[in-house]
């Protein structure tokens, strides 16, 4: 489904510390997961992604965790920098079968990375 | 990486008018596009699909007539706003999915518009 926010939540940390970014999502038959971070005026920018068939994957300082029970996927980010301070989505799509559907995104989470 | 480019990246035009938008995919070839609308402080919502040399597919709620899109080849997309309105001010993100890695989507950088 689809997910509309008024107001992004935000998430402030102190910089150097680790950051956790929660995303519920909606349609129990996704198979797969894209975390995005996009600035101020721009467009998304693939941070990393993940499988159904898996419940973690890494890469340089990001870490993602699914856990398909609850339907929740979370982001980590290590060591976070002021370059870090973005908005930051989760989306989801069903790619078994060869789909080719569009994104559902989630409703962002706005990180702060404070001095 | 896959390059997607987005042009214009701002455009004012008065109500009533129409407005084209472009999304190349630089240095892949994409047999999807997706167009996106985002408004201020929200999520992206996907508007239609775009096939490389078949009719598009919108979502439910997208007025095709108004949101023209031609996916004229493996590298380019257009939209087109017509007869544009206030109401359609907000910022347009297209993304493209290459043919080698199919999952991925790779977004331009937005085009912000503004109706007056």
């Amino acid at each position: 489904g689809e997910s509309v926010g008024l107001h992004l939540p935000t998430l402030s940390v102190q910089e150097g510390d680790n950051s956790i970014i929660n995303c519920a999502y909606s349609n129990s038959a996704s198979d797969y997961f894209i975390w995005y971070k996009q600035e101020s005026g721009k467009g998304p920018q693939f941070i990393i992604d993940i499988r159904s068939n898996m419940d973690k994957r890494q890469g340089q300082r990001v870490t993602v965790l699914l856990n398909k029970t609850v339907k929740h996927l979370s982001l980590q980010i290590a060591a976070t920098q002021p370059g870090d301070s973005a908005v930051y989505f989760c989306a989801e799509n069903i790619v078994s079968g060869g789909g080719a559907d569009g994104l559902t995104f989630g409703k962002g989470t706005h990180l702060i990375i404070q001095p | 990486g896959a390059v997607v480019s987005q042009h214009p990246s701002w455009v004012i035009c008065k109500s009533g008018t129409s407005v084209k938008i472009e999304c190349r995919s630089l240095d892949f070839q994409a047999t999807t596009m997706f167009w996106y609308r985002q408004f201020p402080k929200q999520s992206l919502m996907l508007m239609a699909t775009s096939n490389e040399g078949s009719k598009a597919t919108y979502e439910q709620g997208v007025e095709k007539d108004k949101f023209l899109i031609n996916h004229a080849s493996l590298t380019l997309s257009t939209l087109t706003v017509t007869s544009a309105h206030p109401e359609d001010s907000s910022f347009y993100i297209c993304s493209a999915r290459s043919r080698l890695a199919k999952n991925i989507q790779y977004f331009g950088a937005g085009t912000r518009l503004s109706v007056l």
